[in-house]
C-alpha cells in the first residue's frame, strides 16, 4: 500500500491560515488523496478529498502537486475548534479495495 | 437524522469473555468497516464488508469476528483469543467505491481486565 508522511505536530495562531503538508511519493494513478481529522475521544471526520485537481469545500482546500507526490490541506482561517489530529490517507479509487490506511497524522494546536 | 450509532460508549469486561460491539447505520451505505485505535496511534482496519452477507479481513483480524446479515448492521465480536482487546473501536460506513468518504461513529471504548 502506498504510504503518506506527515509532520507529527504543528502549531498555528487563531484566525490565521494553516497549511498541513503530506508527502505521498509512491502514489499510484488511481489513488485518491483523502483528509480526515479527529478530535479527542471521537471518531474521525471527513474533511476533503481529491484526485488530481485542487479542491475546495466549506471546511478546507486541498492543493495537489502537479506530480501528485505531495499535497497540502489548507484551513483558511483557523479557529480553536480546528485543533485536532489530521490524517492524510491514500485510497484506491476502484471498487474492491476499500481500505483506508491511517498513519499517526499531524496534531494541530491552535494558539489563541 | 442520518448517521452511525455505536453502543455502548464505554464497555468493561473480564478477561476470557467474548464481547459484541454494536454498529448501526441509516445512511443506506453498502460498505461498513471496523477499526481499532490504540493511544497515540492511527486507526487500524479489523474487518470490512462491501455488501450484505460478505466481509473481508483487514490488517488485524485475528481474535475478532463479524457478521453482516442486514445492510444497516455490522456487529463486531471481540473474542477471548484477542490478546490485547483494550482499545477504542470505531465503526464506519461509505457508499461503494474508493473515492467516497467514510462516515464514522462515535466509537466504543472497551476495557478488559
Amino acid at each position: 500500500d502506498a504510504k503518506t508522511t506527515q509532520p507529527n505536530s504543528m502549531e498555528s495562531n487563531e484566525e490565521e491560515p494553516v497549511h498541513l503538508p503530506c508527502n505521498h511519493s509512491t502514489i499510484s494513478g488511481t489513488d485518491y488523496i483523502h483528509w480526515y481529522r479527529q478530535l479527542p475521544s471521537q471518531g474521525p471526520e471527513y474533511v476533503i478529498h481529491g484526485l488530481t485537481s485542487n479542491v475546495n469545500n466549506r471546511m478546507a482546500s486541498l492543493a495537489i502537486a502537479e506530480d501528485r507526490k505531495s499535497s497540502t490541506l489548507i484551513l483558511h482561517r483557523a479557529t480553536l475548534r480546528d485543533a485536532a489530529v489530521y490524517y492524510c490517507i491514500l485510497r484506491w479509487g476502484n471498487f474492491g479495495n476499500e481500505k483506508l490506511t491511517f498513519g499517526t497524522g499531524t496534531r494541530l494546536t491552535i494558539i489563541p | 437524522d442520518g448517521g452511525i450509532t455505536q453502543s455502548p460508549k464505554y464497555l468493561f469486561r473480564k478477561e476470557g469473555q467474548n464481547v459484541t460491539l454494536s454498529c448501526e447505520q441509516n445512511l443506506n451505505h453498502d460498505a461498513m468497516y471496523w477499526y481499532r485505535q490504540d493511544p497515540g496511534q492511527g486507526l487500524r482496519l479489523i474487518y470490512y464488508s462491501q455488501i450484505v452477507n460478505d466481509f473481508q479481513k483487514g490488517d488485524i483480524a485475528e481474535g475478532y469476528s463479524v457478521s453482516r446479515e442486514k445492510k444497516e448492521s455490522f456487529p463486531l465480536t471481540v473474542t477471548s483469543a484477542q490478546k490485547n482487546p483494550t482499545a477504542f473501536y470505531l465503526c464506519a460506513s461509505s457508499r461503494q467505491g474508493g473515492s467516497d468518504e467514510q462516515y464514522f461513529g462515535p466509537g466504543t471504548r472497551l476495557t478488559v481486565t
